[in-house]
């Protein structure tokens, strides 16, 4: 049975980058028609999606959120990993990775999440 | 940039039906799936690509999508079911999640 786990600092102090990592077990990253996600949510708020990659590179970011985003994938260790560069307070909240399933249809490729690690509190202040 | 707009919240006895709503421009014209989220608790997919069931989750959830609005029923809804439920599609190289709906069962 495919497991996500996230792993990092639960402390960022503003203005430093925010790494987490997402260790991959009981299936290969780079297999199958999938996407490796992060998703984050704010104390107290609903989902924000923040990116995705597959194991090639090709990537989807959200574009709206306010600090630069670099999501990475490194197949020998089978995880994958985020960076957000400058992170406020703002950027508190607890992040999610998860397997993005990719769907091809006739109006072009959908995306889902449908396995989730279970989260990890990241907290921004000095 | 595209909006799932969901009821903040809702009840629903326990036994009866629950029907949450998903708005947007033209969804009926995109994939819709849902996830529960329980306190404490990672979201859960409890339907994909507008009405199917993921293995393990009861006959009891259905989703439906048409027009300017996606559905999720709980039929027969448990004290189990009470969640926060989130409704998603995929716009323009982007996930896009409803603001979330809080499924009280009383």
């Amino acid at each position: 049975q495919l497991q996500l786990q996230e792993s990092g600092p639960g402390l960022v102090k503003p203005s430093e980058t925010l790494s987490l990592t997402c260790t991959v077990s009981g299936g290969s990253i780079s297999s199958g028609t999938f996407y490796w996600g992060w998703i984050r949510q704010p104390p107290g708020k609903g989902l924000q999606w923040i990116g995705g990659m597959y194991y090639t590179g090709s990537a989807y970011y959200n574009p709206s959120l306010w600090s630069p985003v670099t999501i990475s994938v490194d197949t020998s260790k089978n995880q994958f990993s985020l960076n957000l560069s400058s992170v406020t307070a703002a950027d508190t909240a607890i992040y999610y990775c998860a397997r993005q399933r990719e769907v091809a249809t006739q109006f072009g490729n959908y995306y889902y999440m449908d396995v989730w690690g279970k989260g990890t509190t990241v907290t921004v202040s000095s | 940039s595209y909006e799932l707009t969901q009821p903040p919240s809702m009840s629903v006895s326990p036994g009866q039906a629950a029907s949450i709503t998903c708005s947007g421009d033209k969804l009926g014209d995109k994939y819709v799936c849902w996830y529960q989220q329980k306190p404490g608790q990672s979201p859960v997919l409890v339907i994909y690509q507008d009405s199917k069931r993921p293995s393990g989750i009861p006959e009891r959830f259905s989703g439906s999508n048409s027009g300017n609005t996606a559905t999720l029923t709980i039929s027969g809804t448990q004290a189990m079911d009470e969640a926060d439920y989130y409704c998603q599609a995929w716009d323009s190289s982007i996930v896009v999640f409803g603001g979330g709906t809080k499924v009280t069962v009383l």
